[in-house]
């Protein structure tokens, strides 16, 4: 069965600083990959997605996730983080043949001023 | 072009008591997925309709079921409600079965 791990619970960064957030998936077949974000009290919103294709895929809100196969990765970066930044981060995999998806448990990002 | 849409936002209810869910998809979708995400978690799928009918089904017991309507909307009904069911229920819609899900704002569900 596919899984998603998101190794880090919370991650705190600086304003103005460079993110990335760690996302391992485990899927037998070319995996469907994709990022949402949630902020408190919110449904989920879709930063970018995988299906195939270049491995580095650009995101709304200045997102970007680099595939790599060899690595069972996604992870997401993000040159310069804003203070609007902040929120719960969410990967994703889809199961074969019915566009469900199999999450991580998410990543808290906190932003410093 | 309005979004998916849930109903109601917030609601209490109390342990064995049932509660019925709303979710109308984002306009020309045809498939609506259901997910729970309890409190410190992501979400986990529950069970995806399509044509009126449940087309895949996640782990979840027999007191969790659902039903689409012709015009594509969807209900989440819960039986005999748990203290564990307290949760935010997302609803997410799509086009077919290939295409990408888009997510409600979700209802908020205490169980007392």
């Amino acid at each position: 069965a596919q899984s998603v791990t998101q190794p880090d619970i919370h991650i705190t960064v600086s304003e103005g600083a460079s993110l990335e957030l760690r996302c391992n998936y485990s899927y037998g077949a070319t995996p469907y990959l994709f990022w949402y974000v949630q902020s408190p009290g919110q449904g989920l919103q879709l930063l970018l997605k995988y299906f195939s294709g270049d491995t580095l895929v650009q995101g709304i809100k200045g997102f970007e996730a680099e595939f790599k196969r060899s690595q069972s990765s996604f992870n997401l970066r993000k040159p310069s983080v804003h203070w609007s930044d902040a929120a719960e981060y969410f990967c994703a995999v889809e199961n074969s043949g019915y566009s469900t998806l199999t999450f991580g448990k998410g990543t808290m990002l906190l932003v410093s001023p | 072009d309005a979004g998916v849409t849930q109903s109601p936002t917030h609601l209490i209810k109390t342990r064995g008591q049932q509660v019925t869910l709303r979710c109308s998809p984002k306009s020309g979708h045809d498939t609506v997925s259901w997910y729970q995400q309890a409190l410190g978690q992501g979400p986990q799928f529950i069970f995806q309709y399509y044509e009126e009918e449940e087309r895949q089904r996640g782990n979840f017991p027999d007191r969790f079921s659902g039903h689409q309507f012709p015009n594509y909307s969807s209900e989440l009904n819960v039986n005999a409600l748990l203290l564990g069911d307290s949760a935010l229920y997302l609803c997410a819609s799509s086009l077919g079965s290939q295409e990408t899900q888009y997510f409600g704002p979700g209802t908020r569900l205490l169980v007392l």
